[in-house]
């Protein structure tokens, strides 16, 4: 079974600056997808960026772009010029592409607040 | 966001009392999840369906019952409910999108559920 950790459980940034979230995760496959949700307060869960364990090139959404290293089982998420509406909580999930149902297995979450 | 919607948005009912959580969504998805969340916790899934006729027990084990009679329509039923049983939960579906191409999962504003 796959796993997936946040190994952080709250962090805070000034707005405007740079702040990583961690995401680890365990799985014996080579075919899997990589995705960050962002879950506002209140509000629905929403995607913010996907990766595909196929591609080696990191994903770039706007002010959010992926570190993934693959060997090291490692999806890190960066969020460049932080804006007081990227508070949220944020959670990391792992999909495999091996087996049917496309089920996601998501990390503990990490609550990012991002202070004026 | 995603043409999804649960019913009701909060609930708080007595223990002992059937309930019916709604899920529906206008995008002719054929898969669906119901996930349950702890407040600040991760996601955890407790049922899915491939399509109509079919429903599968996720990781976390429940109480709850689904069915999966209409493509559009998920709902979730808890016969006697306890205080156990309150939490957060979400609804979400998805589209085979047919060779490598991931299943991005569209989640529901969710339904918050107490039982006393």
């Amino acid at each position: 079974a796959q796993t997936v950790t946040q190994s952080q459980p709250e962090m805070s940034v000034q707005e405007a600056e740079t702040v990583t979230l961690s995401c680890t995760y365990d799985t014996s496959e080579n075919n899997y997808y990589l995705f960050w949700y962002k879950q506002p307060p209140s509000r629905q869960m929403i995607l913010v960026i996907r990766q595909e364990a196929y591609k080696q090139q990191n994903a770039t959404e706007n002010r959010f772009s992926v570190n993934f290293q693959k060997a090291a089982k490692s999806f890190s998420l960066k969020i460049s010029d932080s804006q007081l509406g990227d508070t949220a909580m944020y959670f990391c999930a792992f999909m495999s592409g091996e087996t049917s149902g496309s089920r996601l297995t998501f990390g503990e979450g990490t609550q990012l607040t991002v202070n004026p | 966001e995603a043409d999804i919607y649960q019913t009701p948005r909060y609930l708080v009912i007595g223990t002992g009392k059937k309930i019916t959580l709604e899920c529906s969504q206008t995008m002719g998805h054929d898969k669906m999840y119901w996930y349950q969340q702890d407040p600040g916790m991760e996601l955890h899934l407790i049922h899915y369906s491939y399509g109509v006729n079919s429903t599968e027990k996720g990781d976390l084990s429940s109480e709850s019952t689904v069915s999966r009679i209409r493509t559009e329509h998920f709902p979730l039923t808890l016969e006697s409910a306890r205080p156990s049983h309150t939490s957060q939960y979400l609804c979400a579906s998805s589209e085979y999108l047919g060779g490598p191409s991931y299943n991005e999962q569209f989640f529901g504003p969710g339904t918050r559920l107490t039982v006393l």
